[in-house]
This record gives structure tokens, sequence and C-alpha cells, in this order.
């Protein structure tokens, strides 16, 4: 079946670095990838997303490529800020059409970021 | 932007007992739900999927009689723990499905379940 894994967290890092979560998907087909953000206290939101090979989905400073050729889906920020600490949902959606079974989502175990001033 | 609500974000209650998570989209309609859980270090698992007017579709080994799902308009979307356990606290979060435009997935603030 579909799955995803990303790295393991915490991830604490400080103002201004560079910041990489690695994802890795299994699916058949051509699924569409999607990375969400969880602030503390507050729902999932949608961060940024790929719908094929090659795409790269950008939001806020944070990027992310779809790669087939390695199943990949890396989210990516040239430098963090405090505001950035959160969890970092990674997903894939195989479904596509109308219909709302289409739109299930298998998400990854999640990545808690934590950026210090 | 669209919102969607759930309550209570926080319950605890007796084992034995029964207790109801709402899932409420505050300014568009969604006729199609989804209830996911999440134990601690663990992925969201999609639980079942909510369909307005209709019955549930749920996931292999999800128990239906003991989690109830009722869809009964637009706006609402409920999940009924029967006769909870110890074993069914957890992290519950619903998603809401837009009818226009893209089609997008609006996730709930999540409900955190504990059973004493």
């Amino acid at each position: 079946g579909d799955s995803v894994t990303q790295m393991e967290g915490p991830v604490t890092l400080s103002e201004e670095a560079f910041l990489t979560i690695n994802c890795t998907y299994t699916a058949t087909g051509y699924p569409s990838l999607f990375w969400y953000v969880q602030y503390p206290g507050e729902g999932l939101q949608l961060l940024l997303k790929a719908t094929k090979a090659d795409d790269k989905g950008s939001n806020k400073g944070f990027e992310a490529t779809y790669r087939k050729e390695t199943t990949s889906f890396h989210l990516e920020k040239g430098s963090v800020q405090v505001s950035d600490s959160a969890v970092y949902f990674c997903a894939l959606r195989r479904g596509t059409g109308p219909g709302g079974s289409n739109y299930k989502l298998t998400f990854g175990k999640g990545t808690l970021l934590t950026v210090n001033p | 932007g669209a919102v969607v609500s759930q309550h209570p974000s926080r319950v605890i209650c007796k084992s034995g007992t029964s207790v109801k998570i709402e899932c409420r989209s505050l300014d568009f309609q969604a006729t199609t739900m989804f209830w996911y859980r999440q134990f601690p270090k663990q992925s969201l698992m999609l639980m079942a999927t909510s369909n307005e007017g209709s019955k549930a579709t749920y996931e292999q080994g999800v128990e239906k009689d003991k989690f109830l799902i009722n869809h009964a308009s637009l706006t609402l979307s409920t999940l009924t723990v029967t006769s909870a356990h110890p074993e069914d606290s957890s992290f519950y979060i619903c998603s809401a499905l837009t009818r226009t435009g893209e089609n997008t997935i609006y996730f709930g603030e999540g409900s955190w379940l504990t059973v004493v």
C-alpha cells in the first residue's frame, strides 16, 4: 500500500539556519504530494503541493520538488524563523478526479521543528 | 479563509462511556469529511470517509460499531466513540473537502481524547 516516510524529529535549529526535512514515498502511479504544517494549538494547514514529476511547490519561503526518480519530496527553506516552529507533515494523495474518496491522504509521522532565536 | 472547527478540543471520559466529537465547516459546504486518528509519534491514520447523507466508508481494521460517524448535514460530521476504553485515547482530527474551486481540504484543530 501507499506509505510516506519522513525524517525523525525533533529538529532544532537556530534562526536563519538552512532547513531540510526529508520525505520519501511509496505509491503506485503518479500521486500528488503535499506538505502540511501544524502550528501549536491549531489544525493542519496546507503549506505547499506538487501534482506531477519535477513540479516545485513553494510557499512562505519553503520549497519542495517532486522527484519521481528518487520518490522524494524534501522540504527546504533557506533561512528559518522562530515563527516556523511547528510540526511538518509530508503526505500523498493517489486518487484523482471527482469523488470524495479520491481525496484520502496518506501521511508521514510528522517532524517537529523548533527554531531558537 | 475557510475554517473547520472541532469540538471539544480536549475531553476526558470514563471507561465504558461514549463520547462525541463534532467537526463543522464554518463557511463552506462539505460533501465529504475525513476522520483521522494519531497516536503519539505516529502518522495520522485515516479511519473513515464521511459522505453527507450516506453511510461512512471505514478503512480496514476500523470498527464501525465502535466509531460511529454521522454526516447529517453539509456542514457537520460527528464521530462517536462508543464504550470507550483507555486504548482509544488518542488525537482525533477531521478534515473537510470543499465542493467548489480547487477541491481543497481543510483540517480541524483536532481533539484529544483521554479515557480513564
